[in-house]
């Protein structure tokens, strides 16, 4: 069975400065995809980035970027120039890629981590 | 439109009463899921829809019952529940043929239940 840690349960930044969150995992697949979710407290479950587990190229999006070493099963999520707006739970997911049947569309979730963000 | 509604927003049961969440998107989505999270907890998936069938049942209890009346919308009937079901419930959808393509999230339904 699949599995995923975050190891950091809480984290803070400074505005304007960098933070990174953790993540690994555990899987013997190899083709799959890795997610990192934000939930700020208005509930809604957002995406924030996304990594296919073929592609070598580590995955970004604006201030959002992930550091992504197959072989040592992690997926770092590194938050640039922090926003007060990010401040939120986020959850690292991996999902199978080729889950056909009972396995579709399972997405396996990391406990999360709070992340706060100063002013 | 990129958008899971979700209805009602809050809501608070008896334990003898019966209710029903509901989810609609309109994004073509043929898969649809119902997530049960508590605070400050990782979301956990209850079922997955696909195609307006019922594909996966993660152990839910009976008093839970989930309904794909049609390819936009998810029903989930509520039934005698007990005081540990209060909690956020989550719908989400994604396309069915893409499965890079991410889940959808609705802004939920806090359920109490007293």
């Amino acid at each position: 069975a699949q599995t995923v840690t975050q190891s950091q349960p809480e984290m803070s930044v400074q505005e304007a400065e960098t933070v990174t969150l953790s993540c690994t995992y555990d899987t013997s697949e190899s083709d799959y995809y890795l997610f990192w979710y934000k939930q700020p407290p208005s509930r809604q479950m957002i995406l924030v980035i996304r990594q296919e587990a073929y592609k070598q190229q580590n995955a970004t999006e604006n201030r959002f970027s992930v550091n992504f070493q197959k072989a040592a099963k992690s997926f770092s999520l590194k938050i640039s120039d922090s926003q007060l707006g990010d401040a939120a739970m986020y959850f690292c997911a991996y999902r199978l890629l080729n889950a056909g049947g009972t396995s579709y569309g399972k997405l396996t979730f990391g406990q999360g981590t709070i992340l706060t963000v100063h002013p | 439109d990129t958008e899971v509604t979700q209805t009602p927003k809050h809501l608070v049961m008896g334990m003898t009463n019966k209710k029903s969440l509901k989810c609609e998107q309109h994004m073509g989505h043929r898969a649809m899921y119902w997530y049960k999270q508590k605070a400050k907890k990782p979301p956990e998936l209850m079922f997955v829809y696909s195609y307006e069938k019922l594909s996966i049942n993660e152990s839910v209890p009976s008093r839970f019952s989930p309904e794909c009346p049609n390819s936009s919308l998810l029903n989930l009937h509520l039934h005698a529940l007990q005081p540990e079901d209060s909690a956020l419930y989550l719908c989400a959808s994604s396309p069915r043929d893409r499965p890079n393509t991410e889940a959808f999230f609705g802004q939920g339904t806090r359920l109490t239940v007293v």
